[in-house]
């Protein structure tokens, strides 16, 4: 069964909006959550990951929250740009040299 | 590509073949990955290595195999190929000797007819 859930499916939004991603996973030995980029043709990029002892990361205009009661993550985009037009994976892992357990993805379309 | 190359990079076979995909890594990293991605589905895991003949199934195993007589390859074979196994299939390592990131290599696009 899918141990990590993200919504939504599909996402559109303009130039300088903020998408936002979700995740949410079962699993509380689940210790690493990173988010994949997509472009079409290409294998997944590592953009940005947290662990739970933190409930915020950021990376240039990419940010995590965390939600460790809840058992959610998210992915904001800030001032989003028709290049970040791409699928977004979510993922979580237990354990270095584990399987990374992945989201179904969301395909990101940044309209001009 | 996180200096990962995959071979072929495309292909196209018939049922019932068998057929061997090739990842290739320079760096030594003791952990490598074979997922295969499918629309709806996400990424899952098929097999994965965790040294020199050390190897263990993922999720999705069935129908594959794989071997690592080197630390620089990675091998997936599906023995008998079935056009359920039509997929990207995204070989990934883990840097150094362990860790939890992952880095995939840039596939490759198998059809079986």
């Amino acid at each position: 069964q899918q141990q990590v859930k993200q919504s939504p499916q599909s996402l559109i939004v303009q130039k300088g909006g903020i998408p936002i991603i979700n995740c949410a996973y079962e699993n509380t030995a689940f210790d690493y959550f990173p988010w994949y980029q997509q472009f079409p043709g290409k294998g997944p990029a590592l953009l940005i990951a947290i662990r739970p002892d933190v409930s915020e990361k950021k990376e240039g205009r990419f940010t995590i929250s965390f939600n460790k009661s809840a058992k959610q993550f998210s992915l904001h985009i800030m001032d989003s740009q028709p290049g970040d037009s791409a699928t977004y994976f979510c993922a979580a892992s237990s354990a270095p040299g584990y399987a990374l357990n992945f989201g179904k993805g969301t395909s990101l379309l940044v309209t001009p | 590509d996180a200096g990962i190359t995959q071979s072929p990079r495309h292909k196209v076979t018939e049922t019932g073949t068998p057929v061997t995909l090739r990842c290739h890594q320079t760096e030594n990293h003791r952990y490598m990955y074979w997922y295969r991605q499918d629309p709806g589905h996400g990424l899952r895991l098929i097999h994965y290595s965790y040294g020199v003949k050390d190897t263990d199934k993922g999720e999705v195993s069935d129908g594959y195999s794989v071997s690592r007589s080197k630390t620089e390859d990675f091998l997936l074979t599906l023995e008998s190929a079935t056009s359920s196994q039509t997929s990207v299939y995204f070989c990934a390592i883990t840097p150094g000797g362990g860790g939890n990131e992952q880095f995939f290599g840039p596939g490759t696009r198998l059809t079986v007819l």
